[in-house]
Formats: C-alpha cells, structure tokens, sequence
C-alpha cells in the first residue's frame, strides 16, 4: 500500500545510547517532516526537508539530527538518548505547502530509560 | 505566534447523537486546516483539509467549517457511531513550512 513506513515501531534504549528511526514514502513526495507526540502537548515539529539533500529545524531539534539523502527517506537520529527524548514520534510527508496535507506513518514508541 | 486550542479535551455521547468538535486559533493568516483523526497506539488519519478561501468541507457524515475572521473551525460528525471513538486533532498551516497542532478532542461515543 502507498503511504509512509515507519521503522521501527517500538524500541527502548538506555540513556546515552545512539539509534536511527527511518521513514519511507512511496508517493514522490517533495517534502517530509519528523514530529514527537508528548501528552498534553501535542505534536511538536523536530526537523523538516524541502527536498532530496535538504534538511532544517524545526521547534525542538536539540538532541536530534536528520539526513535525506535519497528523496524518499528521511532519517531521524539520536546521537545520545536521554529520559527526555521517551516520546512518539510520527513522520510525515507532503507534495507541497500550502494547498496539501499532510499524510502520517503509524508512529515510533522510543523509550529511554 | 500561531496557538491552536481544542476544546473540551474529552467529551463522551451516546450513538446517534450530533456533535461538534472545536478549534481555535491566535492568528487569523492561515494557509490551510486540516482536521485528523488518531486511534489509540496508531498514527495520524486525515479526515479533511480546508483551505483559507473555503467556509466548509464535507466527508461522509463529516463536516468541517471554518470561519478565519473569528479564529475558529468546528468539525461536525452526525449520527455518531461507537466506530467514530478516537482523538481529532486539528492543525493550521500559518507558512514555514510546518503545521501547529491542537492537543486533540478525546471523544468516545457509548454504544
């Protein structure tokens, strides 16, 4: 099915250790997008890409860094897990800007303990 | 700075019943909204996308309004069914590339 793949779906890591979440769309979508999902506080951007080689902040990139080297992956990486970074995390991917939406992958649960 | 507010943040009915879900916004220069739908444990469903030039989008039993003067976009669900249980979350594209977020409307509906 057409859509974006998030892998993986669960993972828990100690605190200090490093790992990559990896999106995947299948629609030749321009732009892609990481969120996390905190209760109470909605989704929150990480960091964003306009296109193939391309990458930007968002609201709260500290502690995380991001590649799209290949149009249809966007890569979201934890260089040192922290107790802070337990959250879902979603990605999305959009054709363009201001007349599209968004669609989501079925998110990542990532908990650092 | 662009703020969305759903309010209630929970909100049960019996099936069958009309209800409306709202969203509030800080600052009228909007692109777009768009209403999603989140199931427990599952990622983001779009439900349906208003853009700044239109008053309403229909779905199915779904109907999203949105008045950009006043800050606001309700989302209408008629007849609700025990199926339609899940949190809505709306978010309004304001340009910079990235949508903002409501904290969502938990609604369940009693069979």
């Amino acid at each position: 099915n057409a859509g974006v793949t998030q892998t993986p779906k669960f993972r828990v890591l100690k605190t200090g250790q490093s790992m990559t979440l990896l999106c995947a769309q299948d629609m030749n979508h321009e732009y892609m997008y990481w969120y996390r999902q905190d209760p109470g506080m909605g989704l929150r951007l990480i960091h964003y890409s306009v296109g193939e080689g391309t990458t930007a902040k968002g609201e709260v990139p500290d502690g995380y860094n991001v590649s799209r080297l290949k149009k249809q992956n966007f890569l979201l990486g934890l260089e040192s897990a922290a107790p802070s970074q337990t959250s879902v995390y979603f990605c999305a991917s959009s054709p363009g800007t201001s007349n599209y939406g968004y669609t989501f992958g079925s998110g990542t649960r990532l908990t650092v303990v | 700075k662009q703020e969305v507010t759903q309010i209630p943040a929970a909100l049960s009915v019996p099936e069958g019943e009309n209800l409306v879900l709202n969203c509030s916004f800080t600052d009228s220069a909007i692109y777009n909204l768009q209403w999603f739908r989140q199931d427990p444990g599952k990622g983001l469903t779009s439900l349906l996308l208003i853009q700044s030039s239109q008053r309403e989008q229909t779905s199915g039993r779904l109907n999203a309004s949105l008045d950009k003067s006043s800050g606001r976009s309700t989302l209408y669900i008629a007849a609700s069914q025990p199926g339609d249980s899940a949190t809505y979350l709306c978010a309004v594209y304001s340009g910079t590339y990235k949508y903002i977020f409501g904290t969502g409307t938990r609604l369940k509906v009693l069979a």
